[in-house]
């Protein structure tokens, strides 16, 4: 069964700062998609940021990018120029290639933007 | 349209009560997800919807939850002699993809306490 591990419970950063949140997982397939999720206080989850396991390439949101490193399944998110409205939870998840609806998270982080 | 409406968004009972929350989602989203959500943890799938038809049932959901969505629109979830254990944050959300690359919208949630 694939997991989705965030190793860093509380995440920390000084606002203009770039702050980087880890997210490995494990699996045996070859065809999935990862994605990190923003929960802001009191407020609904948004996308941030999605990968397809089959592109090389870094998926990049304007301030928010990832680092995708296949073989070691990890999949961090880099976000530069912190503002105090990214202070939120940050999910990551894992979705199979051949599933329509399950998506495993992360337990989250939360990240702290300090003024 | 303003996105995925879940009401109520915070509802206390005492256990052993019937509870039902209800969820609106995107009016051209013809996929619905519940989840639940406990403190300090990431979602854990509860039950998917396409259309009217309930698809996948997580083994979380006991014969004390049920989930309908009539007509394909919106989607109840009732949790009936509610325990202390179901006290969390049920999370509705809807997309237009299955699977894949694709996006779930998310509502506020729903908080229940069970005293």
């Amino acid at each position: 069964a694939q997991t989705v591990t965030q190793s860093q419970p509380e995440m920390s950063v000084q606002e203009a700062e770039t702050v980087t949140l880890s997210c490995t997982y494990d699996t045996s397939e070859s065809d999935y998609y990862l994605f990190w999720y923003k929960q802001p206080p009191s407020r609904q989850m948004i996308l941030v940021i999605r990968q397809e396991a089959y592109k090389q390439q870094n998926a990049t949101e304007n301030r928010f990018s990832v680092n995708f490193q296949k073989a070691a399944k990890s999949f961090s998110l880099k976000i530069s120029d912190s503002q105090l409205g990214d202070a939120a939870m940050y999910f990551c998840a894992y979705r199979s290639g051949d599933s329509n609806y399950q998506l495993i998270w992360g337990a989250g982080t939360k990240l702290i933007i300090k003024p | 349209d303003t996105g995925v409406s879940q009401n109520p968004r915070h509802k206390i009972t005492k256990r052993g009560q019937n509870v039902t929350f209800r969820c609106d989602p995107i009016s051209e989203h013809n996929r619905l997800y519940w989840y639940r959500q406990t403190l300090g943890q990431g979602p854990e799938f509860l039950t998917y919807f396409q259309n009217e038809a309930q698809l996948e049932k997580s083994r979380l959901l006991s014969d004390r939850f049920s989930a309908e969505r009539p007509k394909g629109s919106f989607s109840t979830l009732e949790i009936q002699r509610t325990e202390q254990g179901d006290s969390a944050m049920y999370l509705c959300a809807s997309s237009l993809m299955a699977g894949g690359a694709g996006e779930l919208f998310f509502g506020e949630g729903s908080r229940l306490t069970v005293l």
